[in-house]
């Protein structure tokens, strides 16, 4: 497989369930983000990860527990989550420290159900 | 703070039309990145330019073509005879040029496209 891969494609949950959100690349990337896209809002920038650290927590409620246990994979943990976090979540992924290699791939997101 | 604006939220155009999609943004940064990302209905953002703030010259592939113009903080992109495989939302993206860490996009609302045969 190529590219970023993003599982499952769509889940529906209730809000006192416990799933994760997968994501992976195989392009040898040392950076990894989560984004989480709104109808009528911009894209928002939830998590960044760059080399396995996490950089960047953009006052995201705790309900969001983001993983990184490898630079090729990120997990988000969604627990106790409410209607208004339904939305489709982006992974993406990009090499840092590299100017000749400077782009970000996405995957094709999850699209999340809250009832 | 570093800000995208895409004024235009929808546009709808008959196929072969031409049409332009505005990108408006502010930035303090003296080296920054700005880029163009397509998605279609399957979800994902698919990579179209990334422009750097030293590079002002206008840029074509294709039937795609990019006005960047400091002067007025506008990166412009304009589809040539526009097919029905062009509808989708496109997003116009800002990032600074500091490559000592993870770099953050900061996106624009989106404008949706729709092509109509």
């Amino acid at each position: 497989e190529t590219g970023v891969t993003q599982t499952p494609r769509h889940l529906v949950m209730g809000m006192t369930n416990k799933k994760s959100l997968k994501c992976e690349q195989h392009l040898g990337h040392n950076a990894m983000y989560w984004y989480k896209q709104s109808a009528k809002k911009p894209l928002e920038l939830m998590f960044v990860y760059s080399l396995e650290e996490r950089v960047e927590n953009n006052s995201v409620p705790s309900r969001f527990s983001p993983e990184c246990p490898n630079s090729s994979h990120l997990f988000l943990h969604l627990h106790t989550l409410q209607p208004e976090d339904s939305a489709l979540y982006l992974c993406a992924s990009s090499q840092e420290w590299d100017t000749t290699n400077y782009g970000y791939t996405f995957g094709s997101g999850t699209r999340l159900t809250v009832v | 703070a570093q800000k995208v604006t895409q004024a235009q939220t929808e546009i709808s155009v008959v196929e072969k039309e031409d049409v332009t999609l505005d990108c408006v943004y502010e930035t303090r940064d003296t080296t920054y990145y700005l880029f163009w990302y397509k998605q279609p209905p399957s979800g994902e953002l698919v990579f179209l330019i990334r422009r750097n703030s030293f590079d002002e010259q206008n840029e074509i592939s294709g039937r795609y073509s990019w006005n960047f113009q400091k002067s007025t903080s506008s990166f412009n992109f304009t589809i040539t005879a526009s097919q029905v495989v062009d509808s989708a939302v496109y997003f116009c993206a800002l990032s600074g040029g500091d490559f000592q860490g993870a770099q953050k996009l900061v996106f624009g609302q989106g404008t949706r496209l729709t092509i109509n045969p």
